[in-house]
């Protein structure tokens, strides 16, 4: 079983809609969790980063985690053509040392 | 500088040559992180950087592959021998906190033939 598992998609989604990534994690180590964007022929870039359990918002962006089902989440409202992208979940230990272990990614495509 | 610069972009090589790949991170970032993408799939974790130890290089698929950092700048990615499975992307990214967010260049493009 690998430690973070992903959808890896595609999703296809109309521009407007609420869109919902998801990801299942095994490692209860993992104390810091991180949502990647990555846009085609480019590196990955830090969009969501966040403490433990509960909900962070920023702008059109939530995410979740839900620490007791190993379940992390990140929503994305009135979605446009420019969120079309791939999405990376990456969660991390706490103490010293603890590299961020990517998911595979799903890839969003918002339709206009 | 601004970002986490790698070069070179693009690199093809022939089949058994040796390829260095350069990266450059953020001023101050005292992690340093190499990642490899092959086509379609997701980060595959190579090594990790504190300063210039390598506490981490668990990732590393071989003995063909190697790297070094000086100080807390400059990282350099060796593959000798290259085999056409070495294709892929090549990035690298740093970070100033562990665990934290970390800045990723726009990665070297390997191609073997």
């Amino acid at each position: 079983q690998k430690e973070v598992e992903q959808d890896p998609g595609p999703l296809s989604v109309p521009e407007g809609a609420i869109v919902s990534l998801n990801c299942t994690y095994s490692n209860s180590a993992f104390q810091y969790f991180m949502w990647y964007r990555q846009y085609s022929r480019k590196g990955p870039e830090l969009l969501m980063y966040t403490y433990s359990s509960g909900n962070k918002e920023d702008g059109r962006f939530t995410a979740q985690v839900d620490k007791s089902s190993k379940y992390i989440s990140l929503f994305i409202r009135d979605s446009q053509p420019s969120d079309s992208a791939t999405y990376l979940c990456a969660p991390a230990g706490s103490g010293g040392y603890q590299k961020v272990t990517f998911g595979t990614g799903t890839k969003l495509q918002v339709i206009p | 500088g601004a970002g986490v610069s790698q070069s070179p972009s693009n690199k093809v090589t022939e089949k058994g040559k040796d390829v260095e790949l350069r990266c450059d991170p953020i001023s101050g970032h005292t992690a340093l992180y190499w990642y490899r993408q092959r086509l379609g799939q997701g980060l595959e974790f190579l090594i990790y950087f504190q300063g210039n130890s390598a506490p981490d290089k668990s990732g590393l698929p071989s003995d063909r592959f190697s790297a070094e950092r000086t100080g807390e700048s400059v990282s350099t990615l060796t593959i000798q021998r290259t085999q056409q499975e070495d294709s892929a992307v090549y990035l690298c990214a740093s970070s100033s906190t562990v665990p934290g967010g970390y800045t990723f260049g726009s990665g070297t493009r390997l191609t073997v033939v």
